[in-house]
C-alpha cells in the first residue's frame, strides 16, 4: 500500500503565476482533505473533497480551488500567487466509514513563491 | 481564534523519562481528538486519538487522556526514546470524527536526550 502520495515535493514560482498540487489517497479512501501548513504553525484546513464535489471549507480566498477525479485523486489550484501562499501544502485521505478513526497524510508539497 | 492551543512550544526530556505533552480547545462541539507526529520534510503520522465518550486512551507507550470538563487533554509518552524527538500535533474535529475537518494546534517540539 503507497499511502498517501503527493506530486511536486517541490515547487518554486513566481508571485501572480498559478500552480497545481496533486495527491492520490491511501488504497480504500474516498475523501481528500488539503491543509496548509505556515512555517511555525500546525496544518490548517482548505478544503475537503468527496464524491467529486467539495464538502466543506476553510477560510481561504478563491484563489484556492480543487477538484477531484473518479478516482478518487484530487488536485489544488492556486492562482495569483502571493508570497504568503509560501508553505507546506498537506494532503490527507480518510474514509467514510463510522469506524474510521484517523486521517492519513502524504509527505506533502513544499510551495515557495518568490 | 485559535480554537486548539498547544502553549509550550518546546519540551526536552530525559531518555527512559516520561514525555507529558498538553493541549487546550475552546469548541465544546469537538467531539474527537488525535494527535500526530511530524519529522521535518515528512507529513504528519498519526499516533494515537480519542473520542470525546472516553477519558483515556492507551496504544503501547502513548496514552491521551481527556479532560472534557476543562477542555483539556494530554499525551503521555512512558519510556520516552531519542527517535520520539519530533514536532507534536493535537487535532481536533466535530461530528465525525476523522473525516471531518481537523483543526490543529501550533504543535510542540519534543527533545529526547539520551
Amino acid at each position: 500500500d503507497a499511502g498517501v502520495t503527493q506530486s511536486p515535493t517541490h515547487l518554486i514560482k513566481t508571485r501572480g503565476q498559478q500552480v497545481t498540487l496533486r495527491c492520490s489517497p491511501k488504497s480504500g479512501h474516498d475523501t481528500v482533505s488539503w491543509y496548509q501548513q505556515a512555517l511555525g504553525q500546525g496544518p490548517q484546513f482548505i478544503f475537503q473533497y468527496y464524491e467529486e464535489e467539495e464538502r466543506q471549507r476553510g477560510n481561504f480566498p478563491d484563489r484556492f480551488s480543487g477538484h477531484q477525479f473518479p478516482n478518487y485523486s484530487s488536485e489544488l489550484n492556486v492562482n495569483a500567487l502571493l508570497l504568503g501562499d509560501s508553505a507546506l501544502y498537506l494532503c490527507a485521505s480518510s474514509s467514510p466509514s463510522p469506524l474510521n478513526t484517523e486521517a492519513f497524510f502524504g509527505q506533502g508539497t513544499r510551495l515557495t513563491v518568490v | 481564534d485559535q480554537q486548539v492551543k498547544q502553549n509550550s512550544p518546546s519540551l526536552s526530556v530525559q531518555e527512559g523519562r516520561i514525555s507529558i505533552l498538553n493541549c487546550d480547545y475552546t469548541n465544546s462541539m469537538f467531539d474527537y481528538f488525535l494527535w500526530y507526529k511530524k519529522y521535518p520534510a515528512e507529513g504528519p503520522t498519526f499516533l494515537i486519538s480519542i473520542s470525546s465518550i472516553k477519558d483515556k486512551n492507551e496504544d503501547g507507550r502513548f496514552t491521551v487522556f481527556l479532560n472534557k470538563s476543562a477542555k483539556h487533554l494530554s499525551l503521555h509518552i512512558v519510556p520516552s526514546q531519542p527517535g520520539d524527538s519530533a514536532v507534536y500535533f493535537c487535532a481536533a474535529s466535530a461530528y465525525g470524527g476523522a473525516t471531518n475537518k481537523l483543526i490543529f494546534g501550533t504543535g510542540t517540539l519534543l527533545a529526547v536526550q539520551p
